[in-house]
């Protein structure tokens, strides 16, 4: 079964640094996602991406976090000066947009990049 | 948005059904109750969903009432790599909006 794949599976930065972490979603999925977790909290949306633009983004994902798709096959969120309270454990999921719009389809999930800010 | 709430946890024998509940009383009629799950240190994974009718798959079985207020979420013989966090979430038809994750239930199998 397809998966949505993340690297690395963990992350060690120093404060203040920039951090990349890499997604590579499901092949025909045109939705994609990133959450975070914050340990011991709830999974907590990030931002939406599609046709190469945020559809939708959360208050947490300020001027400090930015997403791409560099390429046809992977997504990426960038931190750029990462913050002490940035430790936590970054989801990436992508969903199909299924056929004719709206569509219901779920989102599949990566098993995460645990970030560490030392 | 419109809530749900669930029990903060509940136990279940291995090898009975696990009947997991989900109250959603301010459901609008265009969103969909979904159902995801996360095993220890791993990302969510997607269950079920559906809109108002019962629904089945090869993991697990979902009811929902006739007024859409609740829904159940039913493995029917759970085993003890079911042991995880439950969540019912309501999204809205679209695709591109984020689901909103609650505390969900810890649901313990027991040996």
């Amino acid at each position: 079964e397809p998966e949505v794949t993340q690297t690395p599976s963990h992350q060690v930065t120093q404060m203040g640094q920039e951090v990349i972490l890499r997604c590579v979603p499901i092949s025909n999925h045109l939705y994609f996602y990133w959450y975070r977790q914050i340990l011991g909290q709830k999974v907590e949306f990030l931002v939406s991406f599609y046709n190469n633009e945020i559809s939708e983004k959360s208050e947490i994902f300020d001027d400090q976090f930015s997403v791409e798709r560099p390429d046809g096959s992977n997504f990426t969120l960038k931190i750029r000066s990462t913050k002490l309270e940035d430790s936590a454990m970054y989801f990436c999921a992508s969903s199909d947009p299924g056929r004719g719009a709206p569509s219901n389809q779920p989102q599949h999930f990566g098993d995460g990049t645990r970030l560490s800010i030392l | 948005d419109a809530k749900t709430t669930q029990p903060p946890s509940m136990d279940c024998a291995e090898g009975r059904a696990a009947n997991l509940p989900c109250n959603h009383s301010t459901i609008s009629g265009n969103e969909y109750v979904y159902w995801y799950r996360q095993i220890h240190s791993q990302g969510p994974q997607y269950i079920i969903h559906g809109l108002k009718n019962n629904e089945t798959n090869e993991m697990a079985s979902l009811i929902i009432t006739e007024d859409r207020k609740s829904s159940t979420l039913i493995l029917p013989h759970a085993t003890l790599r079911d042991t995880a966090v439950y969540y019912c979430i309501l999204f809205r038809r679209g695709g591109a909006d984020g689901l909103t994750f609650g505390k969900g239930t810890h649901l313990i199998i027991q040996p």
